[in-house]
């Protein structure tokens, strides 16, 4: 069964630009959600999509948006990149039944550099 | 209160001894219990899953949970070198409707040293 894939794995954008990152979610999950990490705030909950819906969303900017599609892949985009928004963007995916158990799986992360 | 706390480290343990990590949370409500491994550089790493008071086993790990003090943690027993990381305690909130927000703690490094 393959894992979560995320894709690109590194880039480095200028500030000012725009990133738009990809998300694979494992088959058969519905459930993706998207995490910042940095060394200073550690791993941030961005957030979920379940079925093309934002379910839950973390304590970011406007600038952070994303989107799920049927077959259940996800995009994050961030808009007017800062320098401040290098980090490791992780995905992770869970089937999300409702139950206690919902185990959630990460992808390897997107890099991102702005300079 | 931050809602999930973990030490920082880091916790240094020699080669073969018990290493015991911690981590405490503020949601009363809460019914999944994780802990994550990562390296440098990598990306986290499921470990143990843990949803019912008591203990949990799992090779030469084993989970703890304690809900009524909002305590849950993680002992590694034979540490090995291989083992330096940093671990990961993690909460999953459960939301009306059936999804999650996981909350992550900052994570303890563990130092295995020979």
């Amino acid at each position: 069964k393959a894992g979560v894939t995320q894709t690109p794995r590194y880039l480095i954008k200028t500030r000012g630009q725009q990133v738009t990152l990809s998300c694979s979610p494992i088959s058969g999950h519905r459930s993706v959600s998207w995490y910042q990490q940095t060394p200073g705030q550690g791993l941030q909950f961005l957030f979920e999509y379940f079925s093309e819906t934002q379910r839950n969303k973390g304590n970011f900017p406007g600038r952070f948006s994303g989107r799920q599609f049927s077959n259940s892949r996800s995009e994050m985009n961030v808009s007017t990149l800062e320098l401040g928004d290098s980090a490791l963007y992780l995905c992770a995916s869970s089937a999300s039944v409702v139950r206690a158990g919902n185990t959630i799986y990460f992808g390897e992360g997107s890099w991102l550099t702005v300079v | 209160q931050k809602e999930v706390e973990q030490n920082s480290g880091p916790l240094s343990v020699p080669e073969g001894a018990i290493a015991s990590l911690n981590c405490t949370y503020s949601d009363r409500v809460s019914q999944s219990f994780f802990w994550y491994r990562q390296y440098s550089g990598k990306s986290p790493e499921l470990i143990m899953s843990i949803y019912s008071n008591g203990d949990k086993e799992d090779g030469r790990f084993t989970a703890q949970l304690n809900k009524a003090s909002q305590y849950v943690s993680l002992l590694i027993r034979d540490s090995q070198p291989s083992d330096s990381a940093t671990y990961l305690c993690a909460v999953n909130l459960m939301f009306s409707g059936g999804y999650n927000k996981l909350i992550f703690g900052a994570g303890t490094r563990l130092a295995v040293h020979p």
